[in-house]
C-alpha cells in the first residue's frame, strides 16, 4: 500500500561526499517535492517540479540540485555533502493542477534521515 | 514575521479531553487550509482540508477557518493515546504564481496520556 517510496531510511556520509537520494511515487502524480524538516525550522520546500524534466528552485536550493526523468522519479542529488546538509530528507507527490483540490493533498514517503560526518 | 505562526508546543492532555490546536497566518490570500499530522519517524498525512472559511468536521476532528480574524483551528473530541503525533498546519492562495507555493506551520507536538 506503500505510495511514495524513499529509497533509503538512514543513511550516514562523509562531508564532501555525492549523495543521492531517490524518490518514486506510484500514483501517476503530476507534482513533486522535495522538503528538509529540521527541529524549530519546520518542513522548507528544496526543490520541486511539476512535469517531467521539469524543476523549480524552492526556498533553500542551495548546495542541492534534482532530476526528474520520469514521471514517477524525484531524485536529490548533494553535489557535496556538508555537516549542515544533516537533516530529515521528505519526498511528497501530489495530483496536477487541473484538480484544484487534488493539488493541494501531498502524499509523503516516509523520511530518509541523513547524517553527514 | 513568518506568514504562518503555529505554537510549537509540546501538549500534554489526558486521555479524552477536548484538545485544541491553532495557527494564525498574515497573508490574506490564502485560500485553501490543511492540517497533516505526522507520527514518529513517519512522514505527515493529509487530516483535514478546507477551502475559505466555515467548519468541516470528520469524526472526532473538525476543522475551523476564521479568514477575517486569519486564524485557523483543529479540534479533537474524546482525544485518544493514538492521536500522540505532531499536528502541522499548511495554506496557499490560489493558482498563479507564488500563491501554488504551500506555506507550513512549524508543527505542535501533541501527547495524550492514557
Amino acid at each position: 500500500d506503500v505510495k511514495v517510496t524513499q529509497s533509503s531510511r538512514y543513511l550516514v556520509k562523509r562531508t564532501g561526499e555525492k549523495v543521492f537520494l531517490e524518490c518514486v511515487q506510484d500514483m501517476d502524480h503530476e507534482n513533486m517535492f522535495w522538503y528538509r524538516q529540521d527541529p524549530g525550522l519546520g518542513l522548507r520546500l528544496i526543490y520541486f517540479s511539476y512535469d517531467v524534466k521539469m524543476k523549480e528552485k524552492g526556498d533553500i536550493p542551495e548546495g542541492y540540485s534534482v532530476s526528474r526523468e520520469k514521471k514517477e522519479r524525484f531524485s536529490l542529488i548533494l553535489e557535496s555533502a556538508s555537516t549542515n546538509q544533516t537533516s530529515m530528507y521528505l519526498c511528497a507527490s501530489s495530483p496536477g493542477q487541473g484538480s484544484s483540490v487534488g493539488a493541494n493533498v501531498l502524499t509523503f514517503g516516509a523520511g530518509s534521515r541523513l547524517t553527514v560526518l | 514575521q513568518k506568514e504562518v505562526e503555529q505554537d510549537p508546543g509540546p501538549l500534554s492532555v489526558p486521555e479524552g479531553a477536548i484538545v485544541s490546536l491553532n495557527c494564525t497566518y498574515s497573508n490574506s490570500a490564502f485560500q485553501y487550509f490543511m492540517w497533516y499530522r505526522q507520527y514518529s519517524r513517519k512522514g505527515p498525512e493529509l487530516l483535514m482540508y478546507t477551502y475559505s472559511s466555515g467548519n468541516k468536521e470528520d469524526g472526532r476532528f473538525t476543522a475551523q477557518v476564521d479568514k477575517s480574524s486569519k486564524y485557523i483551528s483543529l479540534f479533537i473530541r474524546d482525544s485518544q493515546p493514538s492521536d500522540s503525533a505532531t499536528y502541522l498546519c499548511a495554506m496557499r492562495g490560489d493558482n498563479a504564481g507564488n500563491n501554488r507555493k504551500l506555506i507550513w506551520g512549524l508543527g505542535t507536538s501533541l501527547a495524550v496520556n492514557p
